[in-house]
Formats: structure tokens, C-alpha cells, sequence
């Protein structure tokens, strides 16, 4: 069974700051990767994915995320953080990449100090 | 790009009664929706696919007589809540077939 482990359920950071939230994932094969972002009240957003190829990923909104197969880990990162970034994060693993169930981690609250 | 509309954004219903919650896929044939529910402060949990022209496929827990899944179309999928309990208090969302596309979601209360 697949699993998704965000360690951290609240992080503060300051505008400007760099942000990096954590993610473990535990599955059999190789996943599928995601990332969301979910303003209160409102649906997800995708932020990025990773299917294969280059472990390092390029998403919206100047969000990157890195995928490191020997941690089981899938880390989402921002060099400056703004405030319109204060949000709930979720990260997500899948099996296949469309049609697929997908498992959630806990989601991450951020709040951005000015 | 394509969307998922999700319709309504809210609602307030007395206990007993059913509501139900679509979600239409605007450009694209969802063979596939999924549904999810949120607790307050919590994850998404999966509690089914609907897929079209055939039942829904329910997660383990998951009442299939009390959320009843309907998929008559490949851009329409619907969820009824019957006989809400103040329990069942929570913000529903749909998703496409693809991994991209929720909709906005559907926050309810059962008073």
C-alpha cells in the first residue's frame, strides 16, 4: 500500500525567506509525485509532478521540488516566499500517472510572517 | 486548460434530508471522477470513483447506501449525501480523471 508522510503539520517563515517542506513516501515501485497547494475554502491546485527522468522539478509559482529515490523523499522548496504563499500544502503519491487513485500526506499549513 | 466545475460551493441542509453535489468536467470526458473527503484541518480521503455508465467503485468504510455516486455522463458525476447527519458535516471534493484537475470543492453543514 502507498503512504505519505509530511513531517511537519505547521511552518512559519518570513517573506522573502526560502521554504522547503518535507515529504516521505512509501511505495513499492517507482511513483508517481505530486504536489498541491489548497487555499482555504477552495480546491487543489498542482504545483508540480514527477513522473521520471529529471529528479529535480520545476513547477508554478517558483516552486521546485526534488525527488530522491535512496530517502523515499520528494522535498518541495522556494527560494523567497511570499505572502500570497501562506496556504495548506499537500503532497500526493500515485500509481499511474492519470486515472489513478492518489494517496495524500497530512498537508502542511504555512503561514508567512511580514 | 481543462476544468472541473463543482457545484454547490456551500450548503446548509437539515438532518434527514439528502443533498447532492456535481461536479462537471467544462472540456474533457471524465470516464473517471473521483470523490474525497476533508475533515477541518485534515487530508483528502478517498471515498470512491465513479465511472461512467457503470457503478462506483467505494473505499474500504465507505457507506455506498448513504453516498450515493452517479456517473450518467462523461462530463457529469454527482454525489448524493441521503439522510445527512451532523456527522456527515464536511468539504467534499471532486477530481478528474487526471491528477491536475479538483474541483473547488463543496463545504457541508448538516444542522
Amino acid at each position: 500500500a502507498q503512504s505519505v508522510t509530511q513531517p511537519d503539520i505547521h511552518i512559519t517563515v518570513s517573506e522573502g525567506a526560502s521554504l522547503e517542506l518535507r515529504c516521505n513516501y512509501s511505495y513499492g515501485a517507482t511513483p508517481y509525485l505530486f504536489w498541491y497547494v489548497q487555499s482555504p475554502g477552495q480546491g487543489l491546485q498542482l504545483l508540480l509532478k514527477y513522473f521520471s527522468g529529471d529528479t529535480l522539478v520545476q513547477g508554478i509559482k517558483g516552486f521546485e521540488a526534488e525527488f530522491k529515490r535512496s530517502q523515499s523523499s520528494f522535498n518541495l522548496r522556494k527560494p523567497s516566499v511570499h505572502w500570497s504563499d501562506a496556504a495548506e500544502y499537500f503532497c500526493a503519491v500515485g500509481a499511474e500517472a492519470a486515472g489513478n487513485k492518489l494517496t495524500f500526506g497530512g498537508g502542511t499549513r504555512v503561514l508567512v510572517k511580514p | 486548460g481543462a476544468v472541473v466545475s463543482q457545484h454547490p460551493s456551500w450548503v446548509i441542509c437539515k438532518s434527514g434530508t439528502s443533498v447532492k453535489i456535481e461536479c462537471r468536467s467544462l472540456d474533457f470526458q471524465a470516464t473517471t471522477m473521483f470523490w474525497y473527503r476533508q475533515f477541518p484541518k485534515q487530508s483528502l480521503m478517498l471515498m470512491a470513483t465513479s465511472n461512467e455508465g457503470s457503478k462506483a467503485t467505494y473505499e474500504q468504510g465507505v457507506e455506498k447506501d448513504k453516498f450515493l455516486i452517479n456517473h450518467a455522463s462523461l462530463t457529469l458525476s454527482t454525489l448524493t449525501v441521503t439522510s445527512a447527519h451532523p456527522e456527515d458535516s464536511s468539504f467534499y471534493i471532486c477530481r478528474g480523471s487526471t491528477e491536475a484537475f479538483f474541483g473547488q470543492g463543496t463545504r457541508l453543514t448538516v444542522v
